[in-house]
């Protein structure tokens, strides 16, 4: 079946950007998304990328897409300590369908 | 900004007993699903509801589980006799048309 593979933990000082990266199998994906899971909260939705880009930019985020390697990454500049926090990976292959998820990172960003 | 709201935050309950986990979707909304994390472990689907019926179910969902949209607003999750391994954080998500889709801040279910 479909997977979503994660680093567990990614630790930055603060200011300086931060890399997390995943990697999927599913060649049928057409969504993929970045989701943020602070301490004892729920999944909030940071962004998604459709499969025929390859950047997207969001202030200070940025997603990359290698569609051939089927590797994504998000980029998080000038990291602050509120960015601490889990970070998820997810893919479908439609944007009705289920999500697949990854396993997450943890983000640790230090002062 | 709209949000999925789910209820209640936290649950204890012992095992065998039933439990109903309460969402109430953003009201534009149209399709609904039900998800879980284990503690350390992956988020994974169990439901999804679209039209007032069950459009796909993972392995997970067996009999024990059952979700309704019983007024328009709400959706909810039964667990009909609870097991120790229902243990979990479960989300509720809604999405309209587009690709993004919003989850609730999850109740977490103890079964003791």
């Amino acid at each position: 079946g479909e997977d979503v593979e994660q680093s567990l933990f990614l630790s930055v000082r603060e200011g300086d950007s931060s890399v997390i990266n995943c990697t999927y199998t599913d060649s049928s994906s057409t969504y993929l998304y970045w989701y943020k899971q602070e301490p004892g909260a729920g999944l909030q939705l940071l962004t998604y990328i459709f499969s025929n880009m390859d950047m997207k930019q969001d202030q200070r985020l940025t997603v990359l897409l290698n569609k051939k390697d089927k590797h994504l990454s998000l980029r998080i500049a000038d990291t602050q300590t509120g960015d601490s926090a889990i970070y998820f990976c997810a893919e479908t292959s439609s944007g009705y369908s289920t999500l697949t998820f990854g396993k997450g990172t943890m983000l640790l960003v230090s002062p | 900004e709209p949000e999925v709201t789910q209820t209640p935050s936290h649950q204890v309950t012992q095992m065998g007993q039933e439990v109903i986990l309460r969402c109430v979707p953003i009201s534009n909304h149209l399709y609904f699903y039900w998800y879980r994390q284990i503690l350390g472990q992956k988020v994974e689907f169990l439901v999804s509801f679209y039209n007032n019926e069950i459009s796909e179910k993972s392995e997970i969902f067996d009999d024990q589980f059952s979700v309704e949209r019983p007024d328009g607003s709400n959706f909810t999750l039964k667990i009909r006799s609870t097991k120790l391994e229902d243990s979990a954080m479960y989300f509720c998500a809604s999405k309209k048309l587009d690709p993004g889709y919003t989850f609730g801040s999850g109740t977490r279910l103890t079964v003791v």
